[in-house]
């Protein structure tokens, strides 16, 4: 497609079940982030990937969450024994890279996965 | 260490008069500045980006920003607002001096809201 591409976009689960959110960045993205923003926040950052591995991880809140990439293309983020606190919009962002230079900075985001977590 | 600071909040204006959101940074290389829009229920959206080229950059929607090194500012700007400006401003700050750790080297303001009054 010719942008992010993110679902669910509404996800509605119980506390304790476990939720996946998936990203599909665009075509040649080398570079893939995750970000949480919850009610009236500014963007919380959770981890970045570099192809198929993540250089930064220091975002994620705690040990339930984990995320994964494969194929240097889509991306898993899983929350595990889902919490109130959870509840939020979790956005994923894409990338180009330049060597040595890291990303250009400019992000094309997805409009999101609205977790409720009841 | 880089950071990003949104002086304001919550900015009010009314349409048609001129909007003025304020956004200071550190860094301590040459740094790459953004401005990112979003509407409710939306990803957030570039509006644009200084670079280390001309220190006054022209963005979409009629919004631009002056890159000012001697003030550590990266204000937003535009001449007359529309309604359709109603959104989330976020200020962004892109150290391109390092690579890998910290999102890649991306540093996220708070957030600006920026309110239309007919």
């Amino acid at each position: 497609g010719a942008g992010v591409s993110q679902s669910p976009s509404n996800k509605v689960t119980e506390k304790g079940k476990d939720v996946e959110l998936r990203c599909d960045p665009i075509s040649g993205h080398t570079a893939l982030y995750w970000y949480r923003q919850s009610l009236g926040q500014g963007l919380e950052f959770l981890i970045y990937f570099q192809g198929n591995s993540a250089p930064d991880k220091s975002g994620l809140p705690s040990d339930r969450f984990s995320a994964e990439r494969t194929g240097g293309s889509v991306s898993t983020l899983t929350i595990q024994r889902t919490q109130q606190e959870d509840s939020a919009v979790y956005l994923c962002a894409s990338s180009l890279t330049r060597p040595g230079q890291g990303t250009t900075g400019e992000l094309f985001f997805g409009e999101g996965s609205r977790l409720t977590v009841l | 260490a880089q950071s990003v600071t949104q002086l304001d909040s919550h900015v009010s204006v009314s349409e048609g008069t001129p909007v003025l959101l304020r956004c200071n940074y550190s860094s301590s290389y040459s740094p790459s500045l953004f401005w990112y829009v979003q509407h409710p229920n939306k990803g957030l959206q570039l509006l644009l980006k200084y670079t280390s080229a001309a220190t006054l950059v022209k963005g979409i929607n009629g919004f631009e920003a002056e890159f000012k090194k001697s003030e550590t500012s990266f204000h937003l700007t535009k001449p007359s607002a529309h309604m359709s400006d109603a959104a989330e401003y976020f200020c962004v700050v892109s150290d391109r001096g390092r690579t890998g750790g910290g999102a890649d080297g991306l540093t996220f303001g708070k957030g600006t809201h920026l309110i239309i009054q007919p």
